[in-house]
């Protein structure tokens, strides 16, 4: 299995502009998360997914973040518009199962909004 | 929420040393896990422990549920090893994987 597969990888963008960030996760898993990771607050999951469904977005900072997932195959993080301290490194996780079980993290995206 | 703390915050090692990483959580758990930070940023899964003991390879993880804490040893230590060490629980009752802070492990030949 190739492992959950993130893009970009990099990512420099202008403040105000569109960021969009996808996932694969693993085949077969039934669950993603977001994560974002910064030096002040760590990493913090943002919001996931069960079967393609939202089932918690409390950590989505603001309305300027929105996620969806369309399949299970595919999902994507969205910055609408973006800002300096956006600037950390997403990550995207997949995981068989419930919150009982290995999460498996993607390589990341690190986004730098000038 | 659930408070999940690691120690020692830094650690500077000899190759061939060995160590001890401690993840200590406010609340009881039902997942634990491990993970390594490499250098280039991958998070890589160690362990899943939430309770009991695990082995593999040079590395090993005991947690003690009903004492609420964790600990994660590597024997002979390699350069590739170091890195940041990450602690990560989801507590019962609750849906977030919550990470500790970390441990910045480095190795030096």
């Amino acid at each position: 299995d190739a492992g959950v597969i993130q893009s970009p990888r990099h990512e420099v963008t202008e403040m105000g502009q569109e960021v969009t960030l996808r996932c694969k996760p693993i085949s077969g898993h039934d669950y993603l998360f977001w994560y974002r990771q910064t030096m002040m607050r760590g990493l913090e999951l943002l919001i996931y997914f069960n079967n393609n469904v939202p089932i918690d977005d409390s950590g989505m900072p603001e309305d300027r973040f929105s996620a969806k997932m369309p399949n299970a195959s595919f999902s994507t993080l969205k910055i609408q518009p973006s800002e300096p301290r956006d600037s950390a490194v997403y990550f995207c996780a997949s995981s068989l199962g419930a919150l009982k079980e290995t999460q498996y993290f993607g390589p990341g995206t690190r986004l730098l909004v000038l | 929420g659930i408070q999940v703390e690691q120690s020692p915050p830094d650690l500077i090692l000899q190759e061939g040393a060995n160590s001890t990483l401690r993840c200590n959580f406010s609340d009881s758990v039902n997942n634990l896990q491990w993970f390594h930070q490499n250098p280039w940023g991958q998070l890589i899964n160690l362990f899943y422990i939430p309770s009991g003991t695990k082995q593999n390879g040079r590395l090993s993880a005991t947690t003690v549920a009903t004492e609420r804490y964790s600990l994660l040893y590597i024997s002979s230590s390699q350069t590739t090893d170091s890195g940041v060490y990450f602690c990560a629980v989801v507590s019962v009752g609750a849906q977030k994987l919550v990470f500790g802070q970390g441990t910045r492990l480095t190795i030096n030949p």
